[in-house]
């Protein structure tokens, strides 16, 4: 059972143009949320958190957004750029040590056209 | 500052055998974690460790396990290799075992059963 979903395998954007990479988890518990960004043969960087007291937080071109009740958030890239193609991960972590370790959904493949 | 560092970054495998891993975390980061990533299951939490104690383990066989020295290094050993252990396999170090501490990943292990 998926706890943090993705649904969007692949996402093609036009350069200049918004990224909006969505994701939605199950479990109540999870409070705190992290985007990743992977290019392949490499481990994932880490892109923009955000905790569950908050509903945006913004980094330059990465903004992402918290909707809690319908445990939903999306990352928001503007403008995209072709370095911005890549594999995009959405974690999530849970309170009470956060000993559980991060669960990633299974992410989003975004390209990026010229 | 120097990022996570993992070794060897590719190895090749026999059915049967075991391997180990090695990872440097993050000067200063106390809390490693291993993650195992592979085409189906996407990015997998094996374990957690801090203080050269292991916190919390992810739903793995008992052929993976792991340790963590004094330094904060750590080592991840599979035992009695099967095809299915063919992966990547992440190491990530963190300040402290706690929700609201990024994770900062290495490059990965890939590691290839024949």
């Amino acid at each position: 059972d998926q706890q943090v979903k993705q649904n969007s395998p692949s996402l093609s954007v036009q350069e200049g143009r918004i990224s909006i990479l969505n994701c939605d988890y199950t479990n109540s518990m999870f409070d705190y949320f992290l985007w990743y960004k992977k290019y392949p043969a490499e481990g994932p960087t880490f892109l923009i958190s955000i905790s569950s007291i908050k509903d945006k937080n913004e980094d330059g071109r990465f903004t992402v957004f918290l909707n809690k009740s319908a445990k939903h958030l999306s990352l928001h890239i503007v403008p995209s750029q072709p370095g911005d193609s890549a594999v995009y991960f959405c974690a999530a972590s849970a309170a009470g040590g956060g000993a559980d370790g991060l669960t990633f959904g299974k992410g989003t493949h975004l390209i990026i056209q010229p | 500052k120097a990022g996570v560092t993992q070794t060897p970054r590719y190895l090749i495998k026999t059915r049967g055998q075991q391997v180990t891993l090695s990872c440097s975390p993050i000067s200063g980061h106390r809390s490693v974690s291993w993650y195992q990533q592979t085409p189906g299951q996407g990015l997998q939490f094996l374990f957690e460790y801090f203080s050269e104690t292991q916190r919390n383990k992810g739903n793995f066989p008992g052929r993976f396990s792991g340790r963590q020295f004094s330094n904060s290094r750590s080592e991840m050993n599979v035992s009695t290799l099967e095809l299915g252990d063919s992966a990547l396999y992440l190491c990530a170090s963190s300040l402290a075992a706690y929700p609201g501490n990024t994770i900062y990943f290495g490059e990965g292990s890939w590691l290839t059963v024949v």
